[in-house]
């Protein structure tokens, strides 16, 4: 079974442009989250799509933002980037199950220049 | 105060030494979750638990729902095991998202 896959690996911008950093769940998932880990930070949640809809947002400018496919991939976009948006971003996803139980892939790592 | 709490932060400890990691949480939770980070990034998920013990390889994890603490041991510690440990707790309650402690970063020296 193939895990969670993201792309790209690494994305260098420049403060202003537009970031579009994609995320495919594994097979048979419909939840696909989104985290930021910004160097000497943890975790932080981003955004959880389930269905195709946004169901929840974490404490983040709405200059970030995604959208899922019908094929329950998804794209996180961040537009008017900054320097503090350089990060390492994770995707994970879940089934509907009792459990939810989130499944991570390798991350992008986004470096504002 | 952060509502997951990990600690110690940083932890060095030599070849076949028990390594213990905790986490504290402030939040109700329905699940917690135990992942490694290595180098670059890539994230494992170790365990998911949301009571009692599990256990897989050298890996033991306990919750104590009541007293609101987790506890990561390794036995029979090994360079491969040095990476980064995250707590993280999950409240099914309309959230649906991971609250991750700061991490432990573990340093297993030959």
């Amino acid at each position: 079974e193939a895990g969670v896959t993201q792309s790209p690996t690494h994305l260098i911008k420049t403060r202003g442009q537009q970031a579009t950093l994609r995320c495919s769940p594994i097979s048979g998932h419909t939840s696909v989250y989104w985290y930021q880990q910004a160097l000497g930070l943890g975790l932080q949640f981003l955004l959880w799509y389930d269905e195709g809809e946004e169901r929840n947002r974490g404490n983040f400018p709405p200059r970030f933002s995604g959208r899922q496919f019908p094929n329950y991939s998804s794209e996180l976009n961040v537009n008017a980037l900054e320097l503090e948006d350089s990060a390492l971003y994770l995707c994970a996803s879940s089934g509907r199950t009792r459990t939810w139980t989130q499944h991570f892939g390798d991350g992008t790592r986004l470096s504002i220049l | 105060k952060n509502e997951v709490e990990q600690s110690p932060q940083n932890l060095t400890a030599q070849e076949g030494e028990f390594i213990t990691i905790n986490c504290s949480y402030s939040v109700g939770i329905s699940a917690l979750h135990w992942l490694q980070q290595h180098p670059g990034g890539g994230i494992v998920s170790l365990f998911m638990l949301s009571s009692g013990k599990k256990k897989h390889g050298r890996l033991i994890a306990t919750i104590n729902i009541q007293e609101k603490h987790s506890s990561l041991h390794i036995t029979a510690s090994h360079p491969r095991d040095s990476a980064v440990y995250i707590c993280a707790v999950l409240n099914f309650q309309g959230a649906q998202k991971l609250v991750f402690g700061q991490g432990t970063r573990l340093t297993i020296n030959p």
